[in-house]
């Protein structure tokens, strides 16, 4: 049973491009939830979203959007990147009405030079 | 804000010794609790969680206890493994949504 699955592994990207960051939730799963997690510090939510609705927001700015796909995987989107962008994004599913337990992909090291 | 957070950054535990990581978290309408391990380049796993209508909870190896009282709760890891060594992070949910997490805990266990 394969796990929460992220893509790419790691990226560069320099200021002001966009990024696009992918996530396949766990077999089973319906929810999908992107938290960013900057050096030595506690992943920060981001979004959630189920039914392919944004169904919660964290305090982040509208260049952070994302998108879930009938399957259930998801995208995360960033634009016009800053340096403070820089940061592993990790992505968390959870089973149909159990959204309190989470389960995380292994991250995508996002790099803004 | 509500936030959760740690009162220790750092521990080390010779191996075979038991470790205890502390978390407070100040927010009294959490229901719902969850420690996770992250090692190195990799995202956090579940260890254990628990409910607010508990106090204690135990896994393999590992204990979760939860003091409302003073909203303090704490994970109990016997006989440490290098295995163990990792960054410990207590997470929170209330509304059923979103984990808020503390900054987090780095355990070292020394063979």
């Amino acid at each position: 049973d394969a796990g929460v699955t992220q893509s790419p592994t790691h990226l560069i990207k320099t200021r002001g491009q966009q990024v696009t960051l992918r996530c396949s939730p766990k077999s089973g799963h319906d929810t999908v939830s992107w938290y960013q997690q900057a050096l030595g510090q506690g992943p920060q939510f981001i979004f959630q979203y189920y039914e392919e609705e944004e169904r919660q927001r964290g305090n982040f700015p509208d260049r952070f959007s994302g998108h879930q796909f009938p399957n259930y995987s998801s995208e995360l989107n960033v634009n016009a990147l800053l340096l403070g962008d820089s940061a592993l994004y990790l992505c968390a599913s959870s089973q149909p009405l159990r959204t309190d337990t989470q389960y995380f992909g292994p991250g995508t090291r996002l790099t803004v030079l | 804000g509500e936030s959760v957070g740690l009162h220790l950054p750092t521990l080390s535990v010779q191996e075979g010794d038991n470790s205890i990581i502390n978390c407070a978290y100040s927010n009294s309408a959490s229901d719902y609790f969850i420690w996770y391990k992250q090692e190195s380049g990799k995202g956090p796993q579940f260890i254990i969680d628990i409910r607010s209508n508990m106090d204690k909870r135990q896994g393999q190896r590992v204990t979760v206890l939860l003091n409302k009282t003073v909203k303090h709760l704490s994970l109990q890891i016997a006989a440490t493994q290098p295995g163990d060594s990792a960054v410990y992070f207590c997470a929170e949910n209330w509304g059923n949504e979103k984990l808020t997490f503390g900054t987090g805990t780095r355990l070292t266990i020394i063979p």
